[in-house]
């Protein structure tokens, strides 16, 4: 079958860093995405990564390794504002996206 | 204006009732997509429409009937709900290819339907 997975929960602090793994297994693939969510929101829209390495983008950053399964997200000077759930999203063969059930990334000051 | 929007943002009901939830888009988008959340937050596909013809239909119950009556709606019409109904239900949008693939998958969400079935 077909698996994202992600860390449930991560807490960090104001000004730091924080890496949020996902590992997938999937039947094909057509690039990972990350989405934002927060508490009651919709999900917006981070990153796409379909080649290997690293996309910066702000104090965000994305990276995947397609030999391993493994992508990371990359949240640097962090915020308040950046308490939110973060989903891994992978597109499959069929250009299907399969959905981890997201990291709910706490920050404290 | 908003992108993506959906009505009703709440709905409370009873079991067995019959309800629906619009979504419109005004992004020009061709394909339209319904996703169900549930309380542990994994986004599920329940169907997709892609200039009015349905190319996803993932096993979800008949109970479950979506209406496009052009590119720009998607409705999703709910008979005899049930209390694993429970969910929110996100509408979104994504600009596709000629032949049906995306160009970076980016979908656009509306703000959610929050069901609750009592």
């Amino acid at each position: 079958g077909q698996n994202i997975d992600q860390p449930t929960e991560m807490t960090a602090t104001e000004g730091a860093i924080v890496q949020i793994n996902c590992t997938y297994q999937t039947s094909g693939f057509n690039g990972l995405f990350w989405y934002q969510q927060h508490a009651g929101e919709a999900p917006t829209f981070l990153s796409y990564n379909v080649l290997d390495g690293l996309e910066e983008k702000g104090r965000f950053s994305s990276f995947l390794s397609r030999s391993k399964g493994y992508s990371y997200l990359l949240l640097k000077e962090l915020q308040m504002k950046d308490s939110a759930s973060y989903l891994c999203a992978v597109m499959d063969s069929n250009y299907q996206l399969i959905w981890g059930a997201g990291t709910k990334l706490i920050i404290k000051p | 204006d908003t992108a993506v929007s959906q009505t009703p943002k709440y709905l409370v009901t009873q079991m067995g009732n019959d309800k629906s939830i619009k979504c419109e888009q005004n992004l020009g988008h061709d394909t339209m997509y319904w996703y169900k959340q549930d309380s542990k937050k994994f986004l599920k596909i329940m169907f997709s429409y892609n200039n009015k013809e349905l190319i996803i239909n993932e096993t979800v119950p008949n109970r479950f009937s979506p209406k496009s009556p052009d590119k720009a709606h998607l409705n999703l019409h709910i008979n005899s709900l049930e209390l694993g109904d429970s969910a929110v239900y996100f509408c979104a949008s994504s600009q596709e290819t000629t032949s049906g693939i995306p160009n970076t998958g980016e979908l656009f969400f509306g703000e959610g339907s929050r069901l609750t079935v009592l």
